[in-house]
């Protein structure tokens, strides 16, 4: 079955960069996803990679894929205080296609320190 | 971009009674929505796929008659939990598929709702 593996938290200083871990089990997997939720609220959709992508960059956002080992990364630069939240890794599950749904990490809480 | 509106954001209701949650599509057409639940400091878990004009997907060990859902249009999928008690208190948040520029796609997620059962 699928499972997604990430660390609890994450505590950074204010302005280094963080990065945020994930494993994943499924190697059918065609898409992989960050969103971010900030408290009592819904997901946003950060940014997502293609299965045959390495690297993909989007501002101060920098997803790796290591696809061998089945682990992705979440590099967020020069770390804000609005950064803070819980960042959610997540597959899709099946083979592909509209119907299916998502398979979330139990999330990162993202700890900013002044 | 694509939203979805999904109402509403918190609810308290007596044990026993019944809650409609409601996800719309604001600008998009869904034919397929999806219904997960979040328990406190727990990552979302798929309940349900609900699919425009017909049954929806229900995951394993998600009781159907008591999370009955409808998605009676492109941009109206409703989630109704029946004879709530306590134990059914959690957040639960509607998701569709939208296609993500350049090419890609992705999921875009409504607010949530907070139910809690007393």
């Amino acid at each position: 079955g699928e499972d997604v593996e990430q660390s609890l938290f994450l505590s950074v200083r204010e302005g280094d960069s963080s990065v945020i871990n994930c494993t994943y089990t499924d190697s059918s997997s065609t898409y992989l996803y960050w969103y971010k939720q900030e408290p009592g609220a819904g997901l946003q959709l950060l940014t997502y990679i293609f299965s045959n992508m390495d690297m993909k960059q989007d501002q101060r956002l920098t997803v790796l894929l290591n696809k061998k080992d089945k682990h992705l990364s979440l590099r967020i630069a020069d770390t804000q205080t609005g950064d803070s939240a819980i960042y959610f890794c997540a597959e899709r599950m099946g083979s592909g296609g509209g119907a299916d749904g998502l398979t979330f990490g139990k999330g990162t809480h993202l700890i900013i320190q002044p | 971009g694509a939203v979805v509106s999904q109402h509403p954001s918190w609810v308290i209701c007596k044990s026993g009674t019944s809650v409609k949650i409601e996800c719309r599509s604001l600008d998009f057409q869904a034919t397929t929505m999806f219904w997960y639940r979040q328990f406190p400091k727990q990552s979302l878990m798929l309940m349900a796929t609900s699919n425009e004009g017909s049954k929806a997907t229900y995951e394993q060990g998600v009781e159907k008659d008591k999370f009955l859902i409808n998605h009676a249009s492109l941009t109206l999928s409703t989630l109704t939990v029946t004879s709530a008690h306590p134990e059914d208190s959690s957040f639960y948040i509607c998701s569709a598929r939208v296609v993500v520029p350049p090419g890609g796609d992705g999921y875009t997620f409504g607010s949530g709702t907070r139910l809690t059962v007393v």
